[in-house]
């Protein structure tokens, strides 16, 4: 399943499918990105960051793409399971100071 | 061993009280936050500190007031509490040395003001 951001902040799909989650960022200057679950009646929680002179960055099941052309950032989880049902932040860093998108809810159909 | 840790995690209050939420982090960072999660999860920051020195104060009423008596804590005293502040509070603590690594986040203190 695929989420464009602010016009859609839930996304579902079945355990196993990947999952994107994408982000849209405002300041072209900014030059470290970083995406954050946060699970239900906890504070965000760090899962991967970007530096602006990268584009692809991978973790353990998850990936993040940049686009500095169209400030636009994704978040690639693979193989979804149940345990990533949460919230998801994109956050922009600009001058030493974060500045957080609005969230995406992603729920996971066992 | 919680990094960082909020007391408490629940808040009922009425309105016109005055309250405090307290902020520990064990982790060693020099800076510390205070951001405010409403109902549809946005993240706004609030104040920062940076060992004991206020170097964000975002638009936020002066009821609130920060506190930071040393550079492992920061409360936040709300005064004159309104139906309007009811929603999650998160302490957050980082190295002031650069944003790599983001922030820590505690686990938040819900506060409903009735």
């Amino acid at each position: 399943g695929e989420n464009v951001g602010l016009h859609l902040p839930t996304l579902s799909v079945q355990e196993g499918d990947n999952s994107i989650i994408n982000c849209a960022y405002s300041n072209s200057a900014s030059d470290y990105f970083i995406w954050y679950k946060q699970e239900s009646g906890k504070g965000p929680q760090f899962i991967i960051d970007i530096r602006s002179n990268m584009d692809k960055r991978q973790g353990q099941r998850v990936t993040v793409l940049l686009n500095k052309t169209v400030k636009h950032l994704s978040l690639q989880i693979a193989a979804t399971q149940p345990g990533d049902s949460a919230v998801y932040f994109c956050a922009e860093n600009t001058g030493n100071q974060f500045y957080f998108g609005t969230g995406t809810s992603l729920t996971v159909i066992p | 061993d919680t990094a960082v840790s909020q007391t408490p995690k629940y808040l009922v209050t009425q309105m016109g009280n005055d309250k405090s939420i307290k902020c520990e982090q064990n982790l060693g960072h020099d800076t510390m936050y205070w951001y405010k999660q409403d109902s549809k999860k946005f993240l706004k920051i609030m104040f920062s500190y940076n060992n004991k020195e206020l170097i964000i104060n975002e638009t936020v009423p002066n009821r609130f007031s920060p506190k930071s008596p040393d550079k492992a804590h920061l409360n936040l005293h709300i005064n004159s509490l309104e139906l309007g502040d009811s929603a999650v509070y998160f302490c957050a603590s980082s190295h002031r040395t650069g944003p790599y690594g983001g922030y820590t986040f505690g686990s938040g203190t819900r506060l409903t003001v009735v």
